[in-house]
């Protein structure tokens, strides 16, 4: 297996554009978690998702971000309109229910001009 | 609610020095706490985990239930010892990160 697959690697866009950042698990992996990473907060929790189902968004820092699972197989993080305070490495990162460890993806760095 | 401190931002110590990066939590139940490392610009990846008391690349790290702690310890520090440490709970469904420590290592 592969691990945990993210796309793209780099993205660069302007502000006020639309971002869509793209995450597959490790199969048989039903958990998905999508987190932010900055020098300032460190690792934060946008969303977890669990069969599919999003269980908690609290962590989505504001209605321009969006998560969604249409399958077991892929996720989507979307930003619109981005803005240069997004700029981040978003991670992307999978687990078996109940089972503790998280397999992370190798994350998209994000700058937002 | 949980929580997970990590007090220092950054951790630099020679090489062959003993190293300790401070992870304190709260939770009001029995706590899951694990340790994950970052290389540079690599994915995170589980360093170790308390239920399995075991020593993955010459680190330990204890919990400490009377003092909300799981601190992770390696004797004598390598170069490329030199990451991210992430501490991080598990208590409800889902985890909780600290901040994370930088660890550098000098030759």
């Amino acid at each position: 297996d592969a691990g945990v697959i993210q796309s793209p690697r780099h993205e660069v866009t302007e502000m006020g554009q639309e971002v869509t950042l793209r995450c597959k698990p490790i199969s048989g992996h039903n958990s998905l978690f999508w987190y932010r990473q900055t020098m300032m907060r460190g690792l934060e929790l946008l969303i977890y998702f669990n069969n599919n189902v999003p269980i908690d968004d609290s962590g989505m820092p504001e209605d321009r971000f969006s998560a969604k699972m249409p399958n077991a197989s892929f996720s989507t993080l979307k930003i619109q309109p981005s803005e240069p305070r997004d700029s981040a490495v978003y991670f992307c990162a999978s687990s078996f229910p109940g089972y503790n460890e998280q397999f992370f993806g190798p994350g998209t760095r994000l700058t937002v001009l | 609610a949980q929580r997970v401190t990590q007090p220092e931002k950054l951790l630099s110590v020679f090489k062959g020095a003993p190293v300790e990066l401070k992870c304190n939590y709260s939770y009001s139940g029995s706590p899951e706490l694990f340790w994950y490392v970052q290389y540079s610009r690599q994915r995170l990846q589980l360093l170790l985990r308390h239920i399995s008391r075991e020593s993955i690349k010459g680190f330990t790290a204890d919990l400490n239930k009377g003092e909300t702690s799981f601190h992770l310890k390696k004797p004598f520090a390598q170069e490329e010892d030199s990451a991210m440490y992430y501490c991080a709970l598990k208590g409800s469904y889902i985890p909780t990160f600290g901040r994370g420590t930088s660890l550098i290592v000098h030759p």
